[in-house]
């Protein structure tokens, strides 16, 4: 288990709002990753991390930014929420250490998960 | 981009009998990675494949990986209320830098 932990679990804010969850992992994993899920559309890639200030856009990265100021955190920001941007998210890391090269085994293990409701 | 289809959708067992789910990729698998997750929770590992023809077990969920076909599917042998939940099938991107790429998922319910 990668010791990670979303917080908030549970958020409710209004359209406009600014909103940011917090992903904290315990492992030194240097890969850390933002999902969204939702009915119908399944898991959805928004952000990833690679190492300590190195972050890349995923596949439905518009509205979001991230922010990995330590290995240990990886922050996931909503400037301003939409109702669109209604969802559970999760936080990931990957087994990848930093000084470890790429066995081509991707395994990643999953936080809880951050409901967030926009109104 | 790698898509990943799920079939079916939605299954409900009967407590006892046997199932099967399967995930077929867009695009060449590199690797294929099982996954399960409970209503309302995170998602839980399962097991990975990497090679065709690499076939896995753990407890009773056997994972198949059919490189030609470019598919995976998991087997549930003698099926309990325990293995209810939403079942994820995860691909490994070109390159393997930017995650997995997942399917839509299966949702499973046991009948007792």
């Amino acid at each position: 288990d990668a010791g990670i932990t979303q917080s908030p679990r549970h958020k409710v804010t209004e359209t406009g709002t600014p909103v940011t969850l917090r992903c904290h992992q315990t492992e030194n994993h240097r890969y850390m990753y933002w999902y969204r899920q939702d009915p119908g559309h399944g898991l959805r890639l928004i952000h990833y991390s690679y190492g300590v200030k190195d972050t890349d856009k995923g596949e439905v990265s518009d509205g979001y930014s991230v922010s990995r100021s330590k290995t240990e955190d990886f922050l996931l920001t909503l400037e301003s929420a939409t109702s669109s941007q209604t969802s559970v998210y999760f936080c990931a890391t990957e087994n990848r250490k930093w000084d470890s090269v790429n066995s081509g085994a991707n395994v990643l293990t999953f936080g809880a998960g951050s409901r967030l409701t926009v109104l | 981009s790698q898509e990943l289809e799920q079939s079916p959708q939605s299954l409900i067992v009967q407590e006892g009998k046997n199932l099967t789910i399967n995930c077929t990729s867009s695009k060449t698998l590199y690797g294929l990675y099982w996954y399960k997750q409970k209503y309302g929770e995170g998602l839980i590992f399962l097991m990975m494949l990497q090679k065709g023809g690499e076939e896995k077990s753990h407890e009773k969920i056997t994972a198949k990986l059919d490189e030609k076909k470019q598919q995976s599917s998991l087997h549930i042998t003698a099926s309990q209320p325990s293995h209810a939940g939403i079942y994820l099938c995860g691909a490994d991107t070109v390159g393997g830098a930017d995650g997995l790429t997942f399917g839509k998922g299966t949702h499973l319910i046991i009948q007792p």
